[in-house]
């Protein structure tokens, strides 16, 4: 069965702190993506990898980073977290042939900032 | 500015049918997708559509008129199991999927 896993469930860090959100697949994907997603705002677009070392912004960027050294790994990092970081995390993958259009989820990060 | 537009909430009857819409304005467009996701668990692809028309998968369909900048997921034969909230996702470049903010369909007896 295909997965996406992430580190953690749950994560509780201190304001400031630098945060390591850590998403692995098995899918042999090239695409990877860290979301976050917001009640009443859906799911928001953060970064994207379409290769290892490649990664490109998406909608949301500010005050996040990305590490992809290896081609099922793919890491968020919050260089210093706010509390307006606070949501749930979710990171996809999928193959980077145009035809195929479908994203595979994990299961998702609930960060809380306090 | 890239919008989507999807009810925030609907609610059916169990082996009724429910159809979700869904319009766009966005920047490109390559393709309409549709995702479900219950709560606490990871959303899940149901499925894209680039042509217009309608594209059936089980009891479930997803329609899309690009002229219109419009699409629907239509749902047959409800099941409890199907109570958890929609998004529709538009393609809006290569590696971009821009999400609408989701419908919340609960399915009651």
């Amino acid at each position: 069965d295909v997965k996406v896993t992430q580190s953690s469930r749950y994560l509780v860090k201190r304001t400031g702190e630098k945060v390591f959100l850590e998403c692995v697949q098995d899918m042999d994907h090239e695409n990877m993506f860290w979301y976050r997603q917001d009640p009443g705002l859906g799911l928001r677009l953060i970064y994207f990898s379409y290769d290892v070392k490649m990664k490109e912004k998406g909608d949301i960027p500010e005050g996040y980073s990305v590490s992809r050294e290896k081609k099922e790994r793919f890491s968020l990092i919050l260089e210093s977290a706010s509390t307006n970081q606070t949501s749930m995390y979710l990171c996809a993958s999928s193959f980077r042939a145009v035809q195929r259009e479908k994203l595979f989820f994990g299961s998702g990060t609930q960060l809380s900032v306090l | 500015g890239q919008s989507l537009e999807q009810p925030s909430e609907v609610t059916a009857v169990e082996g009724a049918i429910v159809q979700i819409n869904c319009t766009y304005q966005t920047s490109g467009f390559y393709g309409l997708s549709w995702y479900q996701q219950h709560d606490g668990g990871a959303p899940t692809f149901l499925s894209y559509n680039a042509l217009d028309g309608l594209e059936e998968t089980g009891r479930f369909s997803s329609f899309l008129s690009r002229s219109d900048s419009y699409g629907y997921l239509l749902l047959q034969e409800l099941q409890m199991k199907d109570s958890a909230s929609y998004f529709c996702a538009v393609k809006t470049g290569a590696n971009n999927l821009f999400f609408g903010t989701g419908t919340r369909l609960t399915v009651i007896p």
